[in-house]
């Protein structure tokens, strides 16, 4: 149980354009969803907090135009990319909270060209 | 902000021995998670220790939690090829969901 995926698990998008995250939790609801960050050999960044039915939190740095998280439902939040330049290309990771534990999806690997 | 500083950076052990990482942090907890990272991949959870323990153990890894010194230990006894990954620490602040994670560190265990 718990499992948590992401769509798609590797995106290629041209600097400019937008790509969206999908982040759902499979077999069990989530009120709170969290997307990280991670660049390459570093640590998980939290980007935001994500809650079912409200506007997302933002950590301090993070640019909300940017990157528009939405949670429309207990199972699924996405991550919006907005206008991608290269140096958003990293490694995007969600997760579902359940009782006090995270659980982590498989990441999605963006490159913006 | 990452409040978690883990040590050693990067280590590098022969099979059959055992690693050691420690993780510290700066504000109270509820509890501390360790997870386990393959290269690209996803976060796989190890362990949850909370607050209020010192010592679990879960198979070949022991987790210790000193509260008073703010820092905790991952202990993974007879290492095999398969552990080399990256491992991180996670706290949560008192009172919120989200987890701070450490900086990691990234063992490799050679054969």
């Amino acid at each position: 149980g718990a499992v948590v995926s992401q769509h798609p698990s590797r995106v290629i998008c041209k600097s400019g354009t937008s790509v969206k995250i999908e982040c759902r939790s499979l077999d069990f609801q989530a009120t709170t969803m969290f997307w990280y960050r991670q660049f390459p050999k570093q640590s998980l960044m939290l980007m935001a907090t994500s809650n079912e039915g409200s506007k997302a939190t933002y950590e301090q740095g993070v640019e909300k135009d940017k990157f528009l998280i939405n949670h429309a439902s207990l199972t699924l939040s996405t991550l919006t990319v907005t206008s991608a330049h290269p140096e958003d290309s990293s490694f995007y990771i969600c997760s579902a909270s359940l009782s006090y534990e995270q659980y982590f999806g498989p990441g999605t690997r963006l490159t913006v060209t | 902000s990452q409040q978690g500083e883990e040590d050693p950076q990067a280590l590098s052990i022969q099979e059959g021995e055992n690693a050691t990482m420690n993780c510290s942090y700066k504000t109270s907890i509820n509890n501390l998670q360790w997870y386990r990272q393959n290269s690209g991949r996803g976060l796989v959870h190890l362990i949850l220790i909370r607050s209020n323990e010192r010592e679990k153990h879960s198979g070949r890894l022991r987790v210790t939690l000193d509260t008073s010194k703010k820092s905790s230990s991952l202990l993974i006894t007879a290492s095999r090829a398969a552990d080399t990954a990256s491992y991180f620490c996670a706290t949560d602040n008192r009172g919120a969901q989200k987890l701070v994670f450490g900086q990691g560190t990234r063992l490799t265990i050679n054969p």
